[in-house]
């Protein structure tokens, strides 16, 4: 158990579907990573959420949008995805931003 | 842009053996540089976190070491075990990203 929880942990979608993931860390961390795991290809990193104002953003195409509710919550919307997108989408906490980093056990995602 | 690089991108060790690893950086201006594993199915672990004005961390049979200057760290693990079996990460944190390298598969053979 490593503090945080992602749901779900697999999802099938078609391109036009709506489908949001969920990240929960319950460490008292004040920051928040997605990432994207491809095979073959170094971690992603998507988005990153310092108490809980987002302080990164790297040329994520906006069919992905992320939301930080609060300090302990993170999710990734996403809607009208490409084939492309099928990957193992990690979700990570850290005391401070930049910190030793806890992760999620992913969700896999694949868009049919 | 930072560039991280992971070499070999698999290993494969008799049980007991001291082995390795080596991950290099091409941008010297980091904050800190961390080693993680994953294991199949999994997200990844945090091994250790080497901050830029240190030289080395230590946690049990892992030591991990960092020149800046080089641009080159490395993870000694001793007396490799088979649950050592794993892909091992590293990671540069400078400006607010955090760079990864592909990994190195390693398999410690019983």
């Amino acid at each position: 158990e490593t503090g945080v929880t992602q749901t779900p942990r697999h999802l099938v979608m078609g391109m036009t579907n709506k489908k949001s993931l969920k990240c929960e860390q319950h460490l008292g961390h004040n920051a928040m990573y997605w990432y994207k795991q491809s095979a073959k290809k170094p971690l992603e990193l998507m988005f990153v959420y310092s108490l809980e104002e987002r302080v990164e953003n790297n040329s994520v195409p906006s069919r992905f949008s992320p939301e930080c509710p609060n300090s302990s919550h993170l999710f990734l919307h996403l809607h009208t995805l490409q084939p492309e997108d099928s990957a193992l989408y990690l979700c990570a906490s850290s005391q401070v931003a930049g910190g030793r980093q806890h992760f999620g056990d992913g969700t896999r995602l694949s868009i049919l | 842009k930072q560039e991280v690089t992971q070499i070999p991108a698999a290993l494969s060790v008799p049980e007991g053996e001291n082995l390795v690893l080596n991950c290099s950086f091409t941008d010297s201006a980091i904050y800190n540089l961390q080693w993680f594993r994953q294991d199949p199915g999994k997200g990844l672990t945090s091994l250790l976190l080497i901050q830029s004005s240190q030289r080395e961390q230590t946690s049990g049979r892992l030591n991990a070491s960092l020149d800046k200057s080089s641009g080159r760290s490395t993870l000694y693990i001793a007396a490799s075990q088979p649950g050592d079996s794993a892909t091992y990460l590293c990671a540069a944190y400078g400006g607010n990203q955090f760079y990864f390298g592909t990994g190195t598969s390693l398999t410690v053979i019983p």
